[in-house]
């Protein structure tokens, strides 16, 4: 079958550096995803991965490793906004998206 | 402005009234997509489409109907909705990346 792990909950600092692990089990595995949703919104789109390596985008990059098959978020720079869950998803090569159950971002002042 | 558009935003049915959820997108999209949120489970994936008369099952698709006759709107159906498919029910669509833009939801209650 197919299933995401990422950690419930991570709390950090103002102004430090966070990292949200997900490893995933998947067949025909296509790329990973990460979301953002604050309550009561939407999710949002942040990064997507294909290839093995890091992608950048401002404060905030995705790491895939397919051998592993573990990726992460890397939050920098944390501000109070960045409170929210952060969801990895899998795409398949049947076109099926599979969310991970999110991470809680706790944000201390 | 480029959006995917719900409605209802918040609907309170009783057990076994048909109630249909539409789902609408600007961005000439083809690839949308329905999902539930429940505490706890993250999102689900119910039903997607790749195109027009083209549909597929998601993880959770029991209790649901889905239809694409046209590529901006892919309605989702409940035929005799239950409790157990109260919710928060989101609606996506994507193009050829994996960059989905969701819907702002609907809150569904099923008494």
């Amino acid at each position: 079958g197919q299933s995401l792990e990422q950690p419930s909950e991570v709390t950090a600092v103002e102004g430090a550096i966070v990292q949200i692990n997900c490893t995933y089990q998947t067949s025909g595995f296509y790329g990973l995803s990460w979301y953002q949703q604050h309550d009561g919104g939407a999710p949002t789109f942040l990064s997507y991965n294909a290839l093995d390596g890091l992608e950048e985008t401002g404060r905030f990059s995705s790491f895939l490793s397919r051998s592993d098959s573990y990726g992460y978020l890397l939050l920098q720079e944390l501000q109070m906004k960045d409170s929210a869950s952060y969801f990895c998803a899998v795409s398949n090569r049947d076109d099926k998206i599979i969310f991970g159950k999110g991470t809680r971002l706790h944000i201390l002042p | 402005e480029a959006q995917v558009t719900q409605n209802p935003r918040y609907l309170i049915t009783v057990t076994g009234k048909k109630l249909t959820v539409t789902c609408s997108q600007n961005m000439n999209h083809e690839y949308m997509s329905w999902y539930r949120q429940d505490p706890g489970l993250g999102l689900r994936q119910i039903y997607y489409s790749m195109n027009v008369e083209v549909t597929d099952k998601g993880d959770v698709p029991e209790g649901y109907k889905v239809s694409r006759k046209e590529k901006r709107n892919f309605p989702l159906i409940l035929e005799s909705p239950s409790p157990n498919q109260t919710s928060l029910y989101f609606c996506a669509s994507r193009a050829n990346t994996d960059t989905q833009y969701f819907g702002p939801g609907t809150r569904l209650t099923v008494l």
